[in-house]
């Protein structure tokens, strides 16, 4: 059973630029989460997709943003980026539905804004 | 705000000793507790999970102890090995979904032969 996917692994990208990461989710699962893990404030959520829609929103502004396609795919863009935007991007996807559905993680988007 | 406090923040610990991890939450809305291990260049694998309706969880030498009441479960690490040296993270979520995880900020553990 393949894992979840993340693409790429690293990028280097110029302050002001955007930026485009991707997640396959695992085969079936329909919730595909991001987060943001950086040394200072540790892993933080920054939004959910279930279905194409996003069901849960993290404390992030407005220049991250994300998308799900009907195969359950999702990609996170963000905009104008600013060199504290470095950090490991991190998606996770699970069933979304039921008690008990583990969140499976991929192992992140390493992103460096010089 | 941080809404999962997690502490210590490093632990060393012997080999075969128990390494014990501590997290406190405010949100009574959250139900589900798991703890995550990750390893560098890894991403986080869930290890065990909770829901407030248990006291005690234990899968192999993993046990987590949950007190509703004091809005504080911990992770308990039985027999520890070099190979347990990694980042544990504690984490809650709220009303059944797991999408949605708020996570401690991590204790690095080592584990000494």
């Amino acid at each position: 059973k393949a894992g979840v996917t993340q693409t790429p692994r690293y990028l280097i990208k110029t302050r002001g630029q955007q930026v485009t990461l991707s997640c396959s989710p695992i085969s079936g699962h329909r919730s595909v989460s991001w987060y943001q893990q950086t040394p200072g404030q540790g892993l933080q959520f920054l939004f959910e997709y279930f279905s194409e829609t996003q069901r849960n929103k993290g404390n992030f502004p407005g220049r991250f943003s994300g998308r799900q396609f009907s195969n359950s795919r999702s990609e996170m863009n963000v905009s104008t980026l600013e060199l504290g935007d470095s950090a490991l991007y991190l998606c996770a996807s699970s069933l979304g539905q039921g008690r008990d559905t583990e969140a499976f993680f991929g192992q992140g988007t390493r992103l460096t804004v010089v | 705000q941080q809404q999962v406090k997690q502490s210590p923040q490093s632990l060393i610990v012997q080999k075969g000793g128990i390494s014990i991890i501590n997290c406190a939450y405010e949100n009574t809305a959250f139900d589900y507790f798991p703890w995550y291990q990750q390893f560098p260049g890894k991403g986080p694998a869930l290890l065990i999970a909770i829901r407030p309706d248990v006291s005690e969880k234990k899968e192999g030498r993993f046990t987590i102890s949950f007190n509703k009441s004091a809005k504080q479960f911990s992770l308990h690490i039985m027999d520890s090995q070099p190979g347990d040296s990694a980042t544990y993270f504690c984490a809650a979520s709220p009303g059944g979904s797991q999408g949605n995880l708020i996570f401690g900020k991590g204790t690095k553990l080592s584990v000494k032969p």
